[in-house]
């Protein structure tokens, strides 16, 4: 079993739609929650960070972090056409190193 | 925005060459790592360093690797004998500790021919 499993995609959404992004991962202990935004051939931007379950809010972005069924999601409303890109999610536990994702490539279309 | 720099940005090498990919972290950041990506594939994780010394290594940073920061500022990954599938995407990567949310750099791209 992967350590982290992150459906690749690819997610195509008409501009203005919800976007719906999950990852599961097996590693308990897994303490803080990432999630990262990459164009292609650039390095990983930081879009939301979690540490403990619950939701974290910031402007269009929602991140969902469920221990308990080691589900994290992340929410990207009124999806805009910049917004097409890849998402990686990326767990990290107290050895301090990230185990990402494969990446959801996601495409807003105008 | 304070930010991880990285360069080059692109380097082509022969097989067999050496190669020092640089990074300049962000300045207050304490914590640094090298991270790399083959193209298609995942973001996979090499190397963490903290108090100038190597805190976590993965199975593919192996002998052929090494980590330095030479000055207060610059945090290097050396490649001794290159090989083909080192061809990758590296990125450079700091936080401010454990924990702590990590910033990446815009990667250094590597093709060995």
């Amino acid at each position: 079993q992967k350590e982290v499993e992150q459906d690749p995609g690819p997610l195509s959404v008409p501009e203005g739609a919800i976007v719906s992004l999950n990852c599961t991962y097996s590693n308990s202990a897994f303490q803080y929650f990432m999630w990262y935004r990459q164009y292609s051939r650039k390095g990983p931007e930081l879009l939301m960070y979690t540490y403990s379950s619950g939701n974290k809010e910031d402007g269009r972005f929602t991140a969902q972090v469920d221990k308990s069924s080691k589900y994290i999601s992340l929410f990207i409303r009124d999806s805009q056409p910049s917004d097409s890109a890849t998402y990686l999610c990326a767990p990290e536990g107290n050895d301090y190193k990230l185990s990402f994702g494969a990446g959801t490539t996601v495409t807003v279309r105008a | 925005e304070p930010e991880v720099t990285q360069t080059p940005s692109h380097q082509v090498t022969q097989m067999g060459q050496e190669v020092i990919l640089r990074c300049v972290p962000i300045s207050n950041h304490l914590y640094f790592y090298w991270y790399r990506q083959i193209l298609g594939q995942k973001v996979e994780f090499l190397v963490s360093f903290y108090n100038n010394e190597i805190s976590e290594k993965s199975e593919i940073f192996d002998d052929q690797f090494s980590v330095e920061r030479p000055d207060g500022s610059n945090f290097t990954l050396k490649i001794r004998s290159t090989k083909l599938e080192d061809s990758a995407m590296y990125f450079c990567a700091s936080s401010t500790g454990g924990g702590n949310t990590i910033y990446f750099g815009e990667g250094s791209w590597l093709t060995v021919v």
